[in-house]
């Protein structure tokens, strides 16, 4: 298994553009998360979905996120219009259908908005 | 989710057992402790879980006290490779949540560091 793939690794973009970070879970997966990471806040999840239905977005920090899942193994993330205080790694992952929270996470994607 | 307590950093020599405490002394009863591990310019990397019992796999073993309010995460033969954040996490098990899993809380973890 190829494991949970993101791209691009790498997004250098200027403010007010538009960004898509895209995600392909693992397959069989029921569960995708997408969390970002800066050193002031850590971890944060943004939005999770459960069989291709968002499921909690009370992460997403404001209306300028968004977040897909056409299909079970397809997922985007997009930001627009980006600002500078948007540049962060951000992280998919997704965990199968267990009794317990075991998240398989991409290399993720670093994004700077200048 | 019960808060949990970590020291900031810490130093194991490679080839010791690395010993990563943990506070958690409000968990309840349907809690998990969960562990994953950052390295650095990766993912999280889920390492092992458990509810009361100790666990082991193939990565590290978990200890957890008896009355739950502490564990320990014990990588028994630590290599550089093991450099990185260490997080411990505190969650309702799904499968008393509702039975839908729902993303886990990262806090600041552990800077384990393995010196050569």
């Amino acid at each position: 298994d190829a494991g949970v793939i993101q791209s691009p690794r790498h997004e250098v973009t200027e403010m007010g553009q538009e960004v898509t970070l895209r995600c392909k879970p693992i397959s069989g997966h029921d569960y995708l998360f997408w969390y970002r990471q800066t050193m002031m806040r850590g971890l944060e999840l943004l939005i999770y979905f459960n069989n291709n239905v968002p499921i909690d977005d009370s992460g997403m920090p404001e209306d300028r996120f968004s977040a897909k899942m056409p299909n079970a193994s397809f997922s985007t993330l997009k930001i627009q219009p980006s600002e500078p205080r948007d540049s962060a790694v951000y992280f998919c992952a997704s965990s199968p259908k267990t009794g317990v929270e075991k998240l398989f996470f991409g290399s993720g994607t670093q994004l700077s908005v200048l | 989710d019960a808060k949990t307590t970590q020291p900031t950093s810490m130093d194991c020599a490679e080839g010791r057992a690395a010993n990563l405490p943990c506070n958690h002394s409000t968990i309840s009863g349907n809690e998990y402790v969960y562990w994953y591990r950052q390295i650095h310019s990766q993912g999280p990397q889920y390492i092992i879980h458990g509810l009361k019992n100790n666990e082991t796999n193939e990565m590290a073993s978990l200890i957890i006290t008896e009355d739950r309010k502490s564990s320990t995460l014990i990588l028994p033969h630590a290599t550089l490779r093991d450099t990185a954040v260490y997080y411990c996490i505190v969650r309702v098990a799904p499968l008393y949540s509702g039975g839908g899993a729902d993303g886990l809380t990262f806090g600041k973890g552990t800077h384990l560091i393995i010196q050569p």
